[in-house]
């Protein structure tokens, strides 16, 4: 089955400095990528998903790029705020709803 | 529209014991399925049912039940609890779209098996 990676772990960012989270895949037939944002206690919410035909996406300050010849893919935040301090996961999935996550990547954001 | 719905909230069971946790929603959405998510370990596919009458089994399908008799609910059993299945459970339904496997996640139940 498909295996995600996701690194790092935890990310400590300045506000208003850019936050980086990558991941990997495993399954070359995978062809959706979201991610999620899940703060403490709440239920994850999708915040920028990616098919396989585009290589990037952005809406407002957040940004991901998909690379499938590497078979990686990234969450870029900009301008971060600390409203942005939450868990964030990556997910893949072959395109039949059955999404295989990271680990989540614990922001936080330092005012 | 509530969306996706989850009742209990908080459940704590003893060893041995059996229960449902319910999961509805009122989207309409074809597909629905369960998550387990343990620290560090991200969320995990239980089982999932792509309509009403079909399931299938996803990573860790091992002493949990489901079954789907209508678009709108999608229980999940615990068949005789143990320590191993505490966690929290999240139902999730998504439209059958060719656009969008967007996953729409309910508040979550959160469970211990003492």
């Amino acid at each position: 089955g498909e295996n995600v990676e996701q690194h790092p772990s935890t990310l400590s960012v300045q506000e208003g400095d850019s936050a980086v989270i990558k991941c990997t895949y495993s399954d070359s037939a995978s062809n959706y990528f979201p991610w999620y944002k899940q703060e403490l206690g709440k239920r994850p919410q999708l915040i920028i998903d990616i098919r396989s035909n585009v290589g990037e996406k952005k809406d407002q300050r957040i940004a991901v790029t998909l690379n499938k010849t590497a078979k990686h893919f990234s969450l870029h935040i900009t301008e971060t705020q600390p409203e942005d301090s939450a868990v964030y996961f990556c997910a893949a999935s072959r395109g039949d709803y059955k999404l295989s996550f990271g680990a989540g990547t614990t922001v936080t954001v330092r005012a | 529209n509530a969306g996706v719905t989850q009742t209990p909230k908080f459940q704590v069971l003893k060893t041995g014991q059996s229960m449902t946790l319910q999961c509805a929603q009122d989207m309409n959405h074809e597909y629905m399925s369960w998550y387990r998510q343990d620290p560090g370990m991200g969320l995990r596919l239980i089982h999932y049912s792509v309509g009403a009458g079909i399931t299938d089994q996803g990573e860790v399908p091992n002493g949990y039940n489901v079954s789907r008799s209508t678009t709108e609910d999608f229980p999940l059993r615990l068949l005789s609890a143990a320590p191993s299945q505490t966690s929290v459970y999240f139902c999730a339904s998504s439209p059958r779209d060719d656009e969008s496997d967007t996953q729409y996640f309910g508040p979550g139940t959160r469970l211990t098996v003492l």
